[in-house]
């Protein structure tokens, strides 16, 4: 286990509804980042906050949008959510923004979207 | 545009065989390659990366890795595979930009006994 926990670990929401999804980092580490995994599909990167600031955004609407606590830990927030937001949203923690630092996963939250 | 690549959608290998996943990379200036597996209904779990130096990295569980630059691969390797090793395998790349890790599409690797 790597003690990145998410939560909730299944989560089941309505087309146009609004969802939070929380992670805690591991001991240590000040960066989170997030992904979301479509069913037979890699990660793809959302963004990546750093020492509570967004490091790094990939190629997702503005209705996903993040926040980091000075904790460390993490939430993901979608608004307006459409059916092709089901999937697995996985976080995961690093020392640090740079990519000599492996990241380190939580289990995921299972979203499904009707 | 930066991108990792998995050629092969799924591996078979007997139990005892050695076993290889294949990576390609494509990417302007050096590369941090990563290799993770994952099990069903798990997140993802490291096993190595190449950051510099040696071109055979060893991770963990008897992982290897072999970074190829006139190839651009970073294919992965074991000896001697265990049906325990059956799992979903995702090779990765990072290329500094905002903290992003680019994923190939996985590859599920079956070990029969």
């Amino acid at each position: 286990e790597t003690g990145v926990t998410q939560s909730p670990t299944h989560l089941i929401k309505t087309r146009g509804q609004q969802v939070t999804l929380r992670c805690s980092s591991q001991s240590g580490h000040n960066t989170v980042s997030w992904y979301q995994q479509a069913l037979g599909q890699g990660p793809q990167f959302i963004f990546q906050y750093y020492r509570e600031e967004e490091n790094g955004r990939g190629n997702f609407p503005p209705r996903f949008s993040g926040l980091q606590f000075p904790n460390y830990s993490s939430e993901l927030n979608v608004n307006a959510l459409e059916l092709d937001d089901s999937a697995l949203y996985l976080c995961a923690s690093s020392l640090g923004g740079q990519g000599s630092y492996e990241q380190y996963f939580g289990p995921g939250t299972r979203l499904t979207v009707t | 545009a930066q991108s990792v690549a998995q050629p092969e959608d799924q591996v078979n290998v007997a139990e005892g065989n050695p076993l290889t996943v294949k990576c390609t990379y494509s990417v302007s200036g050096n590369p941090y390659l990563f290799w993770y597996v994952q099990y069903p209904n798990r997140g993802l779990q490291f096993l190595l990366k190449y950051i510099t130096g040696d071109n055979l990295v060893k991770g963990s569980y008897g992982f290897e890795a072999e970074f190829n630059k006139s190839q651009t691969s970073f294919h992965l390797k074991k000896p001697s595979a265990l049906v325990s090793d059956s799992a979903l395998y995702f090779c990765a790349g990072f290329y500094n930009q905002g903290g992003k890790l680019i994923f190939g599409q996985g590859t599920e690797l079956s070990v029969k006994p």
